[in-house]
This record gives C-alpha cells, structure tokens and sequence, in this order.
C-alpha cells in the first residue's frame, strides 16, 4: 500500500524558514518523479515544486521561485521541501504527491496523495 | 499563471448527470493532453478522478467521465450519489513547464 506522511508543518514568523518532510513507502520511490501541492485555509490547490526521480531535475512556481527548495533523498525514501523566506501567502497545507507515471514529473497526474501538513506563517 | 475557470458550484439530484467546465488556454488545457480531474471530500487530501482528458484510474466508478474541446475541459459525473458531494479540481500542464490546477468547483447533491 502507498503511504505518503508529510511532517514539519507549524507556526513561522514572517520571514523565517521551515522543512518540510515527506516518508514514502508502498513503492519504488526511486524510480518516481515527485510533487508538492498547497492550499491555502478555504481555498483552491496550487502546485508548488517538482523534482525528478534522480533528484536531477528541479522546477519551482514562480510564487515559490528563489525561496523554496525541494530535494530528496533516495536511499531514506523521503521527499523534502525546504522554505525561506516565508510570506503570509504561503500559510497553507503543503500535500506531498506522486506522479501517475515513473516517465512524468510535472504535468499534474498525482495517483497518491499525503494527508497533508499545516504550514501557518504569522507573527 | 492565471488558475483555470471553473464554476463556483453546480448541484443536481441523485440519479441525474452533471457536468463541470474547466476553461484555459491554447497554452495550457488547449495545448496537451495533461489535463486531470480530482476529487476532494472536506478535511481530506485529493483523489485523481480522471488524467489524460478522459482516463480513468483503477478503481473509480465509470460514472465517472472526461472530455475536452478546444481550451475547455469537461468532467462529466452520471447516476449522481450522495457521496459525490465534493470539490472538484481540474489540473493542465502548461507551456512554461509548470501546473496550473482550476479554481474548484462544489457540488452538491440535492
């Protein structure tokens, strides 16, 4: 069974920094490209960062663009996502994500899903 | 990247079809087949109804169905069931390499 567990989430001063962690298991997560998605309290899904299986490959959402950082770490079977520099707009819960497919990275198919984890940025 | 359209809510009775729109561009839902559908009940973390405009994943209900025409993309859910009641998101890829998901879209089944 796919499991996905994000961890780190809380409360951050603007400005300050936060990782979040996210502990695969149920698949090869080697051989799969992952997401990160957020949503804001009320609000719709926006898609945050991707990173390719190898870890080779990183792509950002503008908004997220030079602050935030995902990685990976393959032989942990955990997905990172390391964010600086926080704003107001980024309070949100941030849902780990897998792709559909091991030859997709980011067009938007995500087949299994974390619970999510509540990142609150306020002073 | 402006979120694609969707309407706000739509609502219809168990047993009858509704359908969601999902409304973009030539450079997103209109230029790929990468367009999703997710269903999310409240508290609880999205589930891919649909990919690739009109594929299914195993184990969602056929009732279930996707299409698209131009830069609109369409979800279309039959024999409605009080547990369809959810938000619905619609996703495409886009040409600048990133993914833009709807703005979701609530239905309620009467």
């Amino acid at each position: 069974e796919v499991q996905l567990l994000e961890s780190g989430g809380g409360l951050v001063q603007p400005g300050g920094s936060l990782r979040l962690s996210c502990a695969a298991s149920g698949f090869t997560f080697s051989s799969y490209a992952m997401n990160w998605v957020r949503q804001a309290p009320g609000k719709g899904l926006e898609w945050v960062s991707a990173i390719s299986d190898s870890a080779g490959r990183a792509y950002y959402a503008d908004s997220v663009k030079g602050r935030f950082t995902i990685s990976r770490d393959n032989s942990k079977n955990t997905l990172y996502l390391q964010m600086n520099s926080l704003r107001a707009e980024d309070t949100a819960v941030y849902y780990c994500s897998k792709v559909r497919s091991s030859v997709l990275v980011r067009t938007g198919e995500f087949d299994y899903w974390g619970q999510g984890t509540l990142v609150t940025v306020s002073s | 990247q402006s979120a694609l359209t969707q309407p706000a809510s739509v609502s219809g009775s168990p047993g009858q079809s509704i359908t969601i729109s999902c409304t973009g561009t030539s450079s997103d839902v209109g230029g790929y087949k990468y367009v999703s559908w997710y269903q999310q009940h409240p508290g609880k973390a999205p589930k891919l109804m649909i990919y690739e405009v009109s594929n299914r994943p195993s184990g969602v209900s056929n009732r279930f169905s996707g299409s698209k025409s131009g830069n609109t993309a369409s979800l279309t859910i039959s024999g409605l069931q009080a547990e369809d009641e959810a938000d619905y998101y619609c996703s495409s890829y886009t040409s600048s390499g990133s993914v833009v998901f709807g703005g979701g879209t609530k239905l309620t089944v009467l």
